[in-house]
């Protein structure tokens, strides 16, 4: 199993919709948890990170980290058209020394 | 905020010539950067780990002696792609850390296209 999981989509819905974006990891031993943002031929951007079980919230996003079931999900509430991109969540390995980086999905929001 | 620049963004080269991606981090001493490669539509690939002052740690299947990484000061880390092959285009980013990977701590360049013909 690899150490974190994520379904690569692509992801498409209307404007306004509640986007889901979710990965699985497998050492229960992380402890940080970042989502990073990717418009299409830049370099990744942090949308947000947690360290803690529970929800995080800013603005239109949310971060959930439930770690009894190592699932982290990201919320984004009235998606609008500039949210297309791809989303990447990001865990640092256990050494602290490298994250390790699900597939990321691929988002886009239609008008 | 943090940034780092990377440096070209996009270049072309000939086959069999080398060619270096800057890393700089502009307002922070960066402990350690990192170097990815990332191909189309997939994620980003971690290819080595630099410190300053010491030589990078490379990940399995990642060959050394033809991404060479010089991480020379605090604020830079180079990455070399020796003797370049079309096969080596992609697009190669990097990032930088000022501290322990928690949190806000890493910040990623825009990326460099790399384009071998």
């Amino acid at each position: 199993q690899k150490e974190v999981e994520q379904d690569p989509g692509p992801l498409s819905v209307p404007e306004g919709a509640i986007v889901s974006l979710n990965c699985t990891y497998s050492n229960s031993a992380f402890q940080y948890f970042m989502w990073y943002r990717q418009y299409s031929r830049k370099g990744p951007e942090l949308l947000m990170y947690t360290y803690s079980s529970g929800n995080k919230e800013d603005g239109r996003f949310t971060a959930q980290v439930d770690k009894s079931s190592k699932y982290i999900s990201l919320f984004i509430r009235d998606s609008q058209p500039s949210d297309s991109a791809t989303y990447l969540c990001a865990i640092p390995n256990q050494a602290g020394t490298a994250l390790i980086f699900g597939k990321g999905t691929t988002l886009s929001v239609s008008s | 905020g943090a940034v780092v620049s990377q440096h070209p963004s996009r270049v072309i080269c000939k086959s069999g010539t080398s060619v270096k991606i800057e890393c700089r981090s502009l307002d922070f001493q960066a402990t350690t950067m990192f170097w990815y490669r990332q191909f189309p539509k997939k994620s980003l690939m971690l290819m080595a780990t630099s410190n300053e002052g010491s030589k990078a740690t490379y990940e399995q299947g990642v060959e050394k002696d033809k991404f060479l990484i010089n991480h020379a000061s605090l604020t830079l880390s180079t990455l070399t792609v020796t003797s370049a092959h079309p096969e080596d285009s992609s697009f190669y980013i990097c990032s930088a850390s000022r501290g322990s990977l928690s949190g806000n701590t890493i910040y990623f360049g825009e990326g460099s296209w790399l384009t071998v013909v």
